[in-house]
């Protein structure tokens, strides 16, 4: 199956600067890519996710890229506030048309905003 | 419109004890998922169900059984549980033509003593 590995696993930033998560994946096949935000006590939910026919996506602070060829994909939140801490889970999938693979995660990454 | 609905929020179990976590969608999603959590571990699968009357393993099944009652409703059992199985269970759903996109449960703290 699918393996997805996830770097750094903490990451302590200054507030205003940038953050970037690298995650990587194995199985050439996978065509989903999601990013997802745990803060503490809470539940994931989604940030920004990317298909394999786009190399990037931002939105507003938060931009997501990808390297099929190299098989790894990345976050990147710039202008980082202290709101933005919390724990970061890349995930992979392959999607076939209506049938939906299951997510695989990676072991997440702890973002720290320092003020 | 509540989306994922989990329960109980939190559990203490003796060990050999058994309990059903229930989870309850009202989106009309198709396929549910049981995720556990530990430390750094981050979310691994337990039980799927790609639609209504379908379950299949994930990575870490043993020591548990699901049961899709319904397109709304997956429940996680465990028969007898065991201090390994102390986590954070989440729930999550999710619809074909949307891309993946999964909605988490609030999650079920679970203790087995």
């Amino acid at each position: 199956g699918e393996n997805v590995e996830q770097h750094p696993s903490t990451l302590s930033v200054q507030e205003g600067d940038s953050a970037v998560i690298k995650c990587t994946y194995s199985d050439s096949a996978s065509n989903y890519f999601p990013w997802y935000k745990q803060e503490l006590g809470k539940r994931p939910q989604l940030i920004i996710d990317i298909r394999s026919n786009v190399g990037e996506k931002k939105d507003q602070r938060i931009a997501v890229t990808l390297n099929k060829t190299a098989k790894h994909f990345s976050l990147h939140i710039t202008e980082t506030q202290p709101e933005d801490s919390a724990v970061y889970f890349c995930a992979a999938s392959i999607n076939r048309g209506s049938t939906l693979g299951r997510l695989y995660f990676g072991r997440g990454t702890q973002l720290t905003v320092w003020p | 419109n509540a989306g994922v609905t989990q329960t109980p929020k939190f559990q203490v179990l003796k060990t050999g004890q058994s309990m059903t976590l229930q989870c309850a969608q009202d989106m009309n999603h198709n396929s549910m998922y049981w995720y556990r959590q530990d430390p750094g571990m981050g979310l691994r699968l337990i039980y799927y169900s790609a639609s209504e009357g379908t379950t299949d393993k994930g990575e870490v099944p043993n020591g548990y059984n699901v049961s899709r009652l319904n397109k709304r409703e997956f429940s996680l059992r465990l028969e007898s549980a065991a201090p390994s199985q102390t986590s954070v269970y989440f729930c999550a759903s999710t619809i074909s033509g949307t891309g993946n996109i999964q909605y988490f449960g609030a999650g079920t703290r679970l203790s087995v003593l």
